[in-house]
């Protein structure tokens, strides 16, 4: 069964350096997302990218932050100076269409 | 914005008792659909419900979906060590982009 799959599986890093967060979303998929799950909380909606755009993103989704899909299978998510704020469980998920995602392991990303 | 919260927060069940959790919405949805995410790992789709006042089951499993379209249900009837995770709810207000999830439940089952 196809599945979504993120890499790193584990991400530490320094406050203040860049880290790019990776996804394969499911290959006849045409809407990617990103969402993100501080330990113990609800997973929280960070950006929504179709048609080679952006097409929504939360608050939370600020200037710090960036995806690109730069070729055919991978989906990036990209924070350009992390904050100690920004460890958290990190997921990518893809949707054919109809609404129904399909989520990745996700990538715990750890700002030391 | 969009509140959705969902009761109760964390329920500890012995092996064999019935569970169940309700998501409430402060707008009406078009539709809601139901994830769980084990300990450790990532939500996974249950199902969707659309319909006003739609019941759907899946074995021991029982979704319902109110008449208002404001509210929905998760009951699972003799609950199971593999049933241990986080039942969240995301209710779609009708745009295509997001998923908000609801607060979660914590289902733990001993035996």
């Amino acid at each position: 069964e196809p599945e979504v799959t993120q890499t790193p599986s584990h991400q530490v890093t320094q406050m203040g350096q860049e880290v790019i967060l990776r996804c394969v979303p499911i290959s006849n998929h045409l809407y990617f997302y990103w969402y993100r799950q501080i330990l113990g909380q609800k997973v929280e909606f960070l950006v929504s990218f179709y048609n080679n755009e952006i097409s929504e993103k939360s608050e939370i989704f600020d200037d710090q932050f960036s995806v690109e899909r730069p070729d055919g299978s991978n989906f990036t998510l990209k924070i350009r100076s992390t904050k100690l704020e920004d460890s958290a469980m990190y997921f990518c998920a893809s949707s054919e269409g109809a609404r129904v995602q399909y989520f990745g392991p996700g990538t715990r990303l750890t700002v030391t | 914005g969009q509140q959705v919260m969902q009761i109760p927060q964390y329920q500890h069940v012995q092996e064999g008792e019935d569970f169940t959790t309700y998501c409430n919405s402060s707008t009406t949805l078009s539709n809601i659909q139901w994830y769980k995410q084990r300990p450790g790992g990532h939500p996974v789709f249950l199902i969707q419900l659309v319909k006003s006042g739609e019941v759907k089951k899946q074995k021991r499993l029982t979704f319902q979906f109110g008449e208002a379209k404001k509210n929905s249900s998760l009951h699972i009837t003799a609950t199971q060590t593999t049933d241990v995770g986080t039942y969240f709810c995301a209710p779609d207000t009708g745009t295509a982009s997001k998923l908000t999830f609801g607060t979660g439940t914590r289902l733990q089952v001993t035996l």
